[in-house]
Formats: C-alpha cells, sequence, structure tokens
C-alpha cells in the first residue's frame, strides 16, 4: 500500500515537499516514481528514483528537471518528491507509484490515492 | 522523445458493444514496452495490459492488447457498466516514461 501526503495550496514561485509512506512491501528494492494528473489534462510522469541495488539512479520528465528533487529513506519505507519554483502549472493530483514486480519494472501497477498541489495566488 | 497519440478521444458506445481504442508512438517502442491503464474519476490508475498485450493480474480477459512497433490497440469485446472510464496508453524508453493524451470511453 501507498499512501501520499503533503498536498497543499501553494504561490507561485514557493516550494512544498510530497511524501509517499509504503506498507506491506519490499520497499527497498522497490523502483518509485511520482505521476502528476492535471485538471483536465492526462497523466504524466514526473520523475524516478531507482533502489540501491540498482544503482539509485533517478531521472525526472523534462518540465520539472532542475526544479523538483526526488529522493527515499529506506529506513523510513518513505518517498518524497521536493517541489521548489512551482508554476501554476504544476498543479495536479500527485500520485506515488511502483511495479510490484520486477517483471513489470517499466510499467505501475501499485499506485498510491494521490494528493493535490494546487499553485495559485 | 517519442509521443504517443491515442485515437478517438471519446468513443461513445452502449454497454455490450465492442470498443477499439489506438495508441501511435512517433518512434518504435522499445521492446514493446508498452502499457494500458484505466482510471475512473477520484481513482488512481489501473494497469490492464502490459508488453503491449500481456494482461495484468486480476484484469478480466473481456480486454486484450495488441501491436508492437509503433502502433498497438486495445479491445474491450464486450463493454460493462464499469468499463466506461478513460483509458492511457505508456511507453517507456531512454530512462523516461511517457503517456499518451487518453481516450474516454462514455455511455451512448
Amino acid at each position: 500500500q501507498l499512501v501520499e501526503s503533503g498536498g497543499d495550496l501553494v504561490q507561485p514561485g514557493g516550494s512544498l515537499r510530497l511524501s509517499c509512506v509504503a506498507s506491506g512491501g519490499t520497499f527497498s528494492a522497490s523502483w518509485m516514481s511520482w505521476v502528476r494528473l492535471a485538471p483536465g489534462k492526462g497523466l504524466e510522469w514526473v520523475a524516478q528514483i531507482k533502489s540501491k541495488g540498482s544503482g539509485e539512479t533517478i531521472d525526472y520528465a523534462a518540465p520539472v528537471k532542475g526544479r523538483f528533487s526526488i529522493s527515499r529513506d529506506d529506513s523510513k519505507n518513505t518517498l518524497y518528491l521536493q517541489m521548489n519554483s512551482l508554476r501554476t502549472e504544476d498543479t495536479a493530483v500527485y500520485f506515488c507509484a511502483t511495479p510490484r514486480q520486477w517483471e513489470l519494472r517499466w510499467y505501475f501497477d501499485l499506485w498510491g490515492r494521490g494528493t493535490l498541489v494546487t499553485v495559485s495566488s | 522523445e517519442s509521443v504517443l497519440t491515442q485515437s478517438p478521444g471519446t468513443l461513445s458506445l452502449s454497454p455490450g458493444e465492442r470498443a477499439t481504442l489506438s495508441c501511435t508512438a512517433s518512434q518504435s517502442v522499445s521492446s514493446n514496452y508498452l502499457a494500458w491503464y484505466q482510471q475512473k474519476p477520484g481513482q488512481a490508475p489501473r494497469l490492464l495490459i502490459y508488453d503491449a498485450s500481456s494482461r495484468a493480474t486480476g484484469i478480466p480477459d473481456r480486454f486484450s492488447g495488441s501491436g508492437s512497433g509503433t502502433d498497438f490497440t486495445l479491445t474491450i469485446s464486450r463493454l460493462e457498466p464499469e468499463d466506461f472510464a478513460v483509458y492511457y496508453c505508456q511507453q517507456y524508453g531512454s530512462s523516461l516514461f511517457t503517456f499518451g493524451p487518453g481516450t474516454k470511453v462514455d455511455f451512448k
């Protein structure tokens, strides 16, 4: 199970940190991602962090590169997304997502319920 | 970066009818790493199909995927009332995940 938190109303240019707590699986071995759904738009992948065993490689989508930072704390089974220099177009529900099996590592079959981030003055 | 397009944007059908959704990639999808998801309002997406044609665990066999290279199809053989939703395709390549814009299947 994945449970996100930290969503809020923030002004343009502001910062926010999202968290995602995992339970019931082997978080330390999981490749974790953030995916967002903006109002009236489609799904958009935001960032991925692989497991320590896979080098903890990090990748970002172009629209958030340089502004967002993904990290993980395996001792707390928690994934983070630090969002800086927020823009109105970052308004969305943010989901954390992961594949439950190695064979599904290019996809997402376990999702949280999402947390809403609203960027507005 | 490869872009996914989906057609049609909206598909208006009745329960019991067949739904055919298309997903086209601007570049060949690496190793057919192509998935389909279903999303209903207020819910998280649900993985239906992966590797273009493999059904995910617990997905009914009325859902099937086909295609390779740049052209992929999701078919729902007989629509059930709970199938009316938005469907997205997704690919993985060059360390990036890309979703299509979605196809909404709604009641005629």
